[in-house]
């Protein structure tokens, strides 16, 4: 089993569309998690934290259910400017690394 | 952008050379990690740097390595590069020490021949 689960996509959502990407992880040590977002050929930024059952940030919803190891992110009117890889990444458990999925592709249409 | 800098932003070296990448760490951050990230992949963990210390390391072999400096910033080397090094290589920094938020560089896009 992949540390790692993410649906590849891609997602093709018109602008204003209300899109959830889901994410099952092996590691039931992993404490912290994470979304990051990654455009074309640039560096992993940063979307949001999951420390507890979830986060909330404008139109950006985390969901983490530690007892299906599985975790959730809800993008609400969406922007041309969403569109981007979505990375999954719980952390490594006992270990100090961050664990990536091969992300999600989300592509908003005008 | 995150304050994390990373040279060169591009590297043509050829198999069975020798390569080293450089990274900036954010003001205020100690704590920096590696990451391989191959075409149509995530970034794979290669190793954290604490403290001038290796603090946790990826399944990579022994060509990889690195150093912290006590400014922090810190250096990746890979010896005898294999064809299948070619990626982008990414540095993080992070304040706190371990699986914590860590914020990306640019990378540096190395292609072996």
């Amino acid at each position: 089993r992949k540390e790692v689960e993410q649906d590849p996509g891609p997602f093709n959502v018109p602008e204003g569309a209300t899109v959830a990407f889901n994410c099952t992880y092996s590691n039931s040590a992993s404490q912290s998690f994470f979304w990051y977002r990654q455009d074309c050929r640039k560096e992993p930024k940063l979307l949001m934290s999951v420390y507890s059952s979830g986060n909330e940030d404008g139109r950006f919803t985390a969901q983490l259910n530690r007892a299906s190891q599985y975790i959730s992110l809800l993008i609400r009117d969406s922007k041309l400017s969403d569109s981007a890889t979505y990375l999954c990444v719980p952390d490594g458990g006992a270990t100090n690394k961050l664990i990536f999925g091969t992300g999600t592709l989300l592509a908003v249409q005008p | 952008e995150t304050g994390v800098t990373q040279s060169p932003t591009h590297l043509i070296k050829t198999r069975g050379q020798q390569v080293t990448l450089r990274c900036s760490s954010q003001s205020g951050h100690n704590t920096v990690s590696w990451y391989q990230q191959a075409l149509g992949q995530g970034p794979q963990f290669i190793f954290q740097y604490y403290r001038e210390e290796e603090n946790g390391r990826g399944n990579f072999p022994p060509r990889f390595s690195g150093l912290q400096f006590p400014n922090y910033s810190s250096e990746l080397n890979v010896n005898a590069l294999e064809l299948d090094d070619s990626a982008l290589y990414l540095c993080a920094s992070s304040p706190l020490v371990g699986p914590a938020e860590q914020y990306f560089g640019p990378g540096t896009r190395l292609t072996v021949t």
